[in-house]
C-alpha cells in the first residue's frame, strides 16, 4: 500500500526560530508536494519536487524551503518561523498522470507563537 | 490565470438522499480533472478523475462526476450517501501541457443528517 508520513504530527515554535518538516514516501513516486491548508483557503501549494535534487516554487512560496535530497524525503523548512505560517501542512506524493492522482500523508500542524 | 471554483461551502443532505457537488474551472486548453476527499483530521484521498472520452467517470464508494466542456464544470454525484460519507470535497485540476501540480478548489463540505 503507498504510504506518504510525516513528522512531527504536531509542532509548537517561536517566531522566529526555525522549523523543519519532514515527508517520506514509500511508493518510490519521482514527485513530491507541500501543501498549507487554511480556513477559506482550501490547499494551496507550496513547493514541489520532480525528484532528488529537484525543488520548484509553487503558489505561495515565500517564507518557505524545501529540500528533497532522496527520492523517498521531500522537507519543508521554515527559517524564521511567523505566527502566519501557523496552518496544517500537508506532503504528498505523486507520478500518475502527472500528478493528478496524488497520495497525502496525515499532515503535519504547526502553531508559530 | 487557472482557477476551480467550488460554489457551495456547505452541503447538507440526509442519510440516502442524493447529492452533488459542485465544481467550475476556468482554464485554456485541455486539462485532467479529480476529486478527493478529506475525512476530519485526516489526508486528501483520491476519488476519481477525468481527462477525455466518457464524460462520466466512476470512482470508489459509488461516486461519479461528469464533465462539461460546454458549462466548464466537472460536478460529483452520488446516488444515495451514507454517514461515513460525510467529509470535506475538493476538486482538483492541471493543465495537460503544463508543471506536474494540481490547483484545488477551496472545497465543499459534505454534511450527512440522520
Amino acid at each position: 500500500e503507498a504510504a506518504v508520513t510525516q513528522s512531527p504530527r504536531n509542532k509548537v515554535a517561536v517566531t522566529g526560530g526555525k522549523v523543519t518538516l519532514s515527508c517520506n514516501q514509500t511508493n518510490n513516486h519521482n514527485n513530491m508536494y507541500w501543501y498549507r491548508q487554511d480556513t477559506g483557503h482550501g490547499l494551496r501549494l507550496i513547493h514541489y519536487s520532480y525528484g532528488a535534487g529537484s525543488t520548484e516554487k509553487g503558489d505561495i512560496p515565500d517564507g518557505y524551503k524545501a529540500s528533497r535530497p532522496s527520492q523517498e524525503n521531500f522537507s519543508l523548512i521554515l527559517e524564521l518561523a511567523t505566527p502566519s505560517q501557523t496552518s496544517v501542512y500537508f506532503c504528498a506524493s505523486g507520478d500518475i498522470w502527472g500528478g493528478v492522482e496524488q497520495f497525502f500523508g496525515p499532515g503535519t500542524r504547526l502553531t508559530v507563537l | 490565470t487557472q482557477t476551480v471554483s467550488q460554489s457551495d461551502a456547505h452541503v447538507t443532505v440526509f442519510e440516502g438522499d442524493s447529492v452533488e457537488l459542485r465544481c467550475n474551472y476556468s482554464y485554456g486548453g485541455s486539462i485532467y480533472l479529480s476529486w478527493y476527499i478529506q475525512h476530519h483530521g485526516r489526508g486528501l484521498q483520491f476519488l476519481l478523475k477525468y481527462y477525455s472520452g466518457n464524460p462520466v467517470v466512476q470512482g470508489v464508494n459509488g461516486f461519479e462526476a461528469e464533465f462539461s466542456k460546454s458549462d466548464s464544470s466537472f460536478h460529483l454525484r452520488k446516488a444515495s450517501v451514507h454517514w461515513s460519507d460525510s467529509a470535506v470535497y475538493f476538486c482538483a485540476a492541471r493543465s495537460t501541457g503544463g508543471a506536474d501540480r494540481l490547483t484545488f478548489g477551496k472545497g465543499t463540505q459534505l454534511i450527512i443528517q440522520p
